[in-house]
């Protein structure tokens, strides 16, 4: 099947710095990347799709200048938390898509694990 | 927009028994439904999925059902195994849309040996 990495898997910050998280297709081109985040024992919470070249879509609720999306190209998508904190503290998931893998399905990254001190 | 219902939260079972979680979804466009089984700190694999032409579908141990005329779909595990512990989530969106599915909040699956 289809293989989605993230990097890093996880990181601890200082409250008000950036922190960069790559999400790779390593074997297709993904027209589609999602991004979660996910608390414990919760559900996925659906931050933005991004499509190739074009901005992301967010969801409601979710800041766009502070959760900041780029898919430069069909293989990597890069989610940049800017100036963290404690409460940006989660687990952030990224999903790719391609009707070339399969209509419907998504392939998840393994997530990276957030801490902000 | 789509609101998928997943219930139990939790459920426990001992092993070898049948685990049932049942899920509803209130858009009649939505046509695919995936489940995904989390193991902890660890990504959502998917596990089976049904299409909304098809009412039943099996694999080995996991059979999903789906009434779309109730709205409603669910995930039947039989002869539990401690390693079929996780949570499981699923999902409905509409297939050859904005391929945007959404979740259900997700069942936390106990299999006691």
């Amino acid at each position: 099947g289809a293989v989605v990495s993230q990097h890093p898997s996880w990181v601890i910050c200082k409250s008000g710095t950036s922190v960069k998280i790559e999400c790779r297709s390593l074997d297709f081109q993904a027209t589609t990347m999602f991004w979660y985040r996910q608390f414990p024992k919760q559900s996925l919470m659906l931050m933005a799709t991004s499509n190739e070249g074009s901005k992301a879509t967010y969801e409601q609720g979710v800041e766009k200048d502070k959760f900041l999306i780029n898919h430069a190209s069909l293989t990597l998508s890069t989610l940049t938390v800017t100036s963290a904190h404690p409460e940006d503290s989660s687990f952030y998931i990224c999903s790719a898509h391609s009707p070339g893998q399969g209509v419907n399905e998504q392939f998840f990254g393994p997530g990276t694990r957030l801490t902000v001190l | 927009g789509e609101n998928v219902e997943q219930h139990p939260s939790t459920l426990s079972v001992q092993e070898g028994d049948s685990a049932v979680i049942k899920c509803t979804y209130s858009d009649s466009a939505s046509n695919y439904f995936p489940w995904y089984k989390q193991e902890l700190g660890k990504r959502p694999q998917l596990i089976i999925d049904i299409r909304s032409n098809v009412g039943e579908k099996k694999d080995q141990r996991i059979a999903v059902t789906l009434n779309k005329t109730a709205k409603h779909f669910s995930l039947h595990i039989t002869e539990t195994q401690p390693e079929d512990s996780a949570v499981y989530f699923c999902a409905a969106l509409e297939s050859g849309g904005s391929y945007i599915p959404t979740f259900g909040r997700g069942t936390s699956l106990i299999v006691h040996p």
